[in-house]
């Protein structure tokens, strides 16, 4: 079993869906990261948490340390948001980052 | 201000040859990280450094990689005698010591022959 897990592998909505992209850890973390990967490659952070939750425009992140569960939502989805989105634990004591699988999200006009 | 930068961004070799990467990461971030991206898979940790010491070699794949920072900035990844199997996109980030964002480079691409 993987470190960290992320569920759906694909999603595919329609313009303005409320999305969630779930991410679940079984390791002791410093932080929980999200990032977005569009075609092309280029990766970019969004969040980086270690509890609670943080909100940037349409995008919201939140983290139940004790459940050791995250989860990232777009509201009002634009074909824009069309990436993949990758969970990554930051393990505690260490520096290093643990990848999920990755979410390939696809938003249909 | 200046981001992350590697280079080559594409890099095609043979079988059997030595190749370097490079990564210049952003000025000030102490921590600098190495990480590979197979055709299909997911990212896997390679190599941290913190300052220019290599604390957390762990993920290396075998002693044919190795790597190096100079100056706290810019590091080198080195593969000796390539093969099919390192073909990847080998990305670097960088960030300030501790639970920090990571900031990605844009990858060099790998392709061995």
């Amino acid at each position: 079993k993987n470190e960290v897990e992320q569920s759906p592998q694909n999603l595919t909505a329609q313009e303005g869906e409320f999305i969630t992209i779930n991410c679940s850890y079984s390791v002791g973390i410093s932080a929980l990261h999200w990032l977005q990967q569009h075609p092309g490659g280029g990766i970019v952070s969004l969040f980086m948490l270690s509890s609670g939750k943080k909100k940037h425009g349409r995008l919201i992140a939140t983290i139940n340390i004790q459940e050791k569960h995250s989860s990232l939502h777009i509201t009002a989805s634009h074909p824009r948001d069309s990436a993949v989105y990758i969970c990554a634990a930051q393990i505690q004591g260490a520096q290093k980052l643990v990848f999920g699988q990755g979410t390939r999200l696809t938003i249909n006009p | 201000g200046a981001g992350v930068s590697q280079s080559p961004s594409n890099k095609v070799t043979e079988k059997g040859k030595d190749v370097e990467l490079r990564c210049d990461p952003i000025s000030g971030h102490t921590a600098l990280y190495w990480y590979r991206q197979s055709l299909g898979q997911g990212l896997e940790f390679l190599i941290y450094f913190q300052g220019n010491s290599a604390p957390d070699k762990s993920g290396l794949p075998s002693d044919r990689f190795s790597a190096e920072r100079t100056g706290g900035s810019v590091s080198t990844l080195t593969i000796q005698r390539t093969q099919q199997e390192d073909s990847a996109v080998y990305l670097c980030a960088s960030s300030y010591y501790g639970p920090y964002e990571q900031y990605f480079g844009p990858g060099t691409r790998l392709t061995v022959t």
